[in-house]
């Protein structure tokens, strides 16, 4: 089990492009999970998806940001016209089917985003 | 919604010394705890976690304690070693929204 890939590890951007990140989960993996951590800081909420829908976008900036978690292929976070303050680590997390209580997520490596 | 306040922000001990970092949430149907350590530039990796119908667990020498009254969990780590060093985030969640809602982290130095 190759765990939750992430792709790519580094991205720089300039300022005004867009910046796509991708995230397959763990195998046997039905949630996806977009999380955003700023330098020093902890791990803040963007987005839950699970196949075809988004669940619960509540963390989402309400422009230039959409994500993504079709059914063939990996989940992506689009991040349109870029600025520098969107330069962060966007980690993607995976749990298996919902049970009671919550359930554990499985963290990527993380996609370590820079707009220059 | 949630809010998770974790304490201290910093936290350096002597090797062999024990370590505890404290939580506590806002959401009264939180039910599920994890802790994940996050070593420098690496992902946030699960240590031990622990549900809401349950008080205590313990993984070697890692313990969870859970006070659903008081709202407020709590890591411990005991006979601390060099590797422990990095950071440490507590979180929170609740049935049916899944979301983990973290504490803002503490990092903790093992000094030899």
């Amino acid at each position: 089990n190759a765990g939750v890939m992430q792709n790519p590890r580094h991205l720089v951007r300039r300022r005004g492009q867009e910046a796509r990140l991708r995230c397959s989960p763990m195998k046997g993996h039905s949630h996806v999970y977009w999380y955003r951590q700023l330098p020093e800081e902890g791990l803040k909420f963007m987005v839950y998806l699970q196949k075809e829908n988004i669940i619960d976008e509540s963390g989402m900036p309400k422009e230039r940001f959409s994500a993504e978690f079709p059914k063939e292929g990996p989940s992506i976070l689009r991040i349109q016209q870029v600025v520098r303050g969107d330069s962060a680590a966007y980690f993607c997390a995976s749990s298996p089917m919902m049970r009671q209580g919550g359930t554990e997520a499985f963290f990527g490596q993380g996609t370590r985003l820079t707009v220059v | 919604g949630e809010n998770v306040e974790q304490h201290p922000s910093t936290l350096s001990v002597q090797e062999g010394d024990s370590a505890v970092i404290k939580c506590t949430y806002s959401d009264s149907a939180s039910n599920y705890f994890p802790w994940y350590k996050q070593e420098l530039g690496k992902r946030p990796q699960l240590i031990i976690d622990i549900r809401s119908n349950v008080g205590e667990k313990k993984d070697q020498r890692i313990a969870v304690t859970l006070n659903k009254t008081a709202k407020h969990f709590s890591l411990h780590i005991t006979e601390t070693q060099p590797e422990d060093s990095a950071v440490y985030f507590c979180a929170a969640s609740k049935q049916g929204a899944q979301k983990l809602v973290f504490g803002q982290g503490t990092r903790l130095t093992i000094n030899p």
